[in-house]
């Protein structure tokens, strides 16, 4: 059984770029949720999808938007990079009632130059 | 809002060496809480949970109480190994039905385990 698995593993962009990080989740999971980790920092909250909706936002901006598929996929979009923005992104899936164990992907580690 | 706060590291111990990593929290009611643990290179894996006052969460060694009343979860372990070595990452979920399971994370600690 797969566990949550995100592509691509390093990604590397300038100021002002636009990018997308993708998410699959864990098999039976129905929940999709993204977070931001600084380096030396733990993980902040950015939103979660559940039915294809946003369900639930974090203190960022617009410029992170997110997609979740039928298949219960995600995609994480963020525009006009800044370099604060270099960070690892993490997807967690999960299902069921909210405090059932979210699972985590590796992690995508985005670098804004 | 809810907030996390854990002990300053990194922590540097000898194999076989008690383990504490403090953590407190401030959130309404009674949150959900979580110890992660994240190894070079890895995504976060769950380590151990409580979600009620006074349970006991328990794995691998690791143990960890929650109390309400001083809002604590401390992370222990009797006797660490080298392959202990990681980040260590303390987080709630809130109670009620609208957080829909939204983490919120600690600093982190990174612990060293020599030989």
């Amino acid at each position: 059984d797969a566990g949550v698995t995100q592509s691509p593993t390093h990604l590397i962009k300038t100021r002002g770029q636009q990018v997308t990080l993708r998410c699959s989740p864990k098999s039976g999971h129905d929940t999709v949720s993204w977070y931001q980790q600084a380096l030396g920092q733990g993980p902040q909250f950015i939103f979660q999808y559940y039915e294809e909706e946003e369900r639930q936002r974090g203190n960022f901006p617009d410029r992170f938007s997110g997609h979740q598929f039928p298949n219960y996929s995600s995609e994480l979009n963020v525009n006009a990079l800044l370099l604060g923005d270099s960070a690892l992104y993490l997807c967690a899936s999960s299902w069921g009632t909210p405090r059932r164990e979210q699972f985590f992907g590796p992690g995508t580690r985005l670098t804004v130059l | 809002g809810d907030s996390v706060t854990q002990m300053e590291g990194p922590v540097t111990l000898s194999e076989e060496a008690f383990l504490t990593i403090n953590c407190t929290y401030t959130a309404t009611g009674y949150p959900s809480l979580f110890w992660y643990v994240q190894y070079p290179g890895e995504g976060l894996q769950l380590l151990l949970k409580a979600t009620k006052a006074d349970d006991k969460g328990s794995n691998k060694g690791f143990e960890a109480t929650y109390r309400k009343e001083t809002t604590s979860f401390h992370l222990e372990k009797g006797s660490v190994q080298v392959s202990d070595s990681a980040v260590y990452f303390c987080a709630l979920t809130p109670a009620g039905g609208t957080s829909y399971g939204k983490l919120t994370f600690g600093q982190g600690t990174i612990l060293t385990v020599h030989p």
